[in-house]
């Protein structure tokens, strides 16, 4: 059984169509949640941490929220240069970061 | 610039070949991953160290996959003998802290075992 679901596979924009992506989890004790931007032929870029329900980051266009069960990615008015893949990852006590299998988002313009 | 710095960046061999991919972590930090990535199972993780010291390599295949530490400033991951099923990008990471603090990538090893 997965332990870190996203939503959608793929996601396709027109330039300043906000819209959110979904990361879901069933871990138990969980130490962090990450989001990590890939670009294509690149490695996972680090983008935030979330450690408790409540918790909100921003990074320019970007916005995570997370909740006991969740996490959501909002992007408000995006823009070409944010086409990627956008992954989540979890972590529980002594263990390394668990990966989704990643949302691939194209922003046309 | 701090960052992972990963060789070779691509890697084509046969089946039955020794592959040896090398990491250097951002200095200072205490903690490395090796990460496979494919299409169909995203990111994996097969091995991660503390201090040098192996914590868990339980996503390694043990009869040929091996990781060490030489000394804190490389990593590397060998596979004896290589398989096609083998093919995938490779990806080393660090981080300060333990595991419940952000790792950061390099920029990966292409392998292709044919």
């Amino acid at each position: 059984e997965d332990q870190v679901t996203q939503s959608p596979e793929a996601l396709r924009l027109q330039e300043g169509e906000s819209s959110s992506l979904n990361c879901s989890y069933t871990v138990s004790g969980l130490r962090g949640l990450f989001w990590y931007r890939q670009d294509p032929g690149k490695g996972p870029e680090f983008l935030f941490t979330l450690y408790s329900a409540g918790e909100e980051k921003e990074k320019e266009r970007l916005k995570a929220t997370l909740t006991k069960k969740e996490s959501f990615l909002h992007i408000t008015a995006p823009k070409p240069e944010d086409s990627a893949t956008y992954l989540c990852a979890v972590n529980q006590a002594g263990t390394a970061l668990i990966f989704g299998k990643g949302t691939t988002l194209s922003v046309s313009s | 610039d701090a960052r992972v710095t990963q060789t070779p960046r691509d890697k084509v061999t046969e089946m039955g070949q020794e592959v040896t991919m090398r990491c250097q972590p951002i200095l200072g930090h205490n903690t490395v991953f090796w990460y496979r990535q494919t299409m169909m199972q995203g990111l994996e993780l097969l091995a991660y160290f503390r201090n040098r010291a192996p914590l868990d390599d339980s996503g390694m295949p043990k009869d040929r996959f091996s990781a060490e530490m030489p000394d804190a400033t490389l990593a590397t991951l060998k596979i004896q003998p290589s398989e096609p099923r083998d093919s995938a990008v490779y990806f080393c990471a660090s981080g300060l802290g333990g595991t419940s603090t952000e790792a950061f990538f390099g920029q990966g090893t292409r392998l292709t075992v044919v």
